[in-house]
């Protein structure tokens, strides 16, 4: 069974970098799949931060992408997202995932528990 | 990034069939990229509830079924019953978002009364 489990500061100072990790247990992320990070604001929708295919390429949200760094730590079977430059509005509960793509298809089938990120000084 | 449009709420009596529909474009699921659904319990994460636009993983109850037709899609659950309140996403793809594509509706909240 596949487990994904983030890690990282609950609580990020204004204008600071936001590091998580994700643990990913059951499953080589070297072996195929993308990863993702998507993010969900207190009492709000979710939004995607971007994915890594297993190779290392990576894609982000356009609204996010001059912010963001998503990392493949194959070693340690973990990926990581920075961040940088936040504020309030980047408060969220933050989730990673794994993404299966093919062709028309591209769905969520494993997520970790979410970890909350409160931007405040 | 776009949004695909969904009721904000929905609710029905146990036993009832609820729909909830996901309207999207011509470059989303208007292009053909398949619907995927997801169910989010209170205080828990996002759980794929349906992919490749009807196809339900394991351990789904038959009673939820979805369906996709020209620039919109949508889920129906059947025989309502109290555990299935909760909030529900569709999730499609952008064909002209450079990037990453990935598009999510904004979420309906299912109430059993």
């Amino acid at each position: 069974q596949v487990q994904l489990q983030e890690s990282g500061p609950g609580l990020v100072k204004p204008s600071e970098t936001l590091s998580l990790t994700c643990d990913v247990f059951g499953y080589s992320i070297s072996s195929g799949y993308y990863w993702g990070w998507i993010r969900q604001s207190p009492g709000k929708g979710l939004e995607l931060i971007g994915n890594i295919y297993y190779s290392g390429t990576t894609y982000y949200n356009l609204s996010l992408k001059s912010r963001v760094t998503i990392s493949l730590d194959t070693s340690r079977n973990q990926f990581s997202l920075k961040l940088t430059s936040v504020t309030a509005a980047d408060t969220a509960v933050y989730y990673c995932a794994r993404a299966y793509s093919s062709g028309l298809e591209t769905y969520y089938d494993y997520w970790g528990q979410g970890t909350l990120v409160t931007v405040s000084s | 990034q776009s949004v695909l449009t969904q009721p904000p709420s929905v609710s029905g009596a146990p036993g009832q069939r609820v729909t909830i529909s996901c309207t999207g474009s011509s470059s989303d699921i208007g292009a053909g990229y398949d619907v995927q659904w997801y169910q989010q319990l209170p205080g828990t994460a996002p759980k794929l509830l349906v992919y490749g636009n009807n196809n339900r993983p394991s351990g789904v109850p038959e009673r939820f079924s979805a369906s996709k037709s020209g620039t919109s899609a949508s889920l129906a659950i059947a025989g309502l019953q109290a555990e299935d309140e909760a909030d529900y996403y569709c999730q499609s793809y952008h064909s002209t978002l450079s990037g990453s594509g990935v598009l999510f509706g904004g979420g309906t909240r299912v109430t059993v009364l």
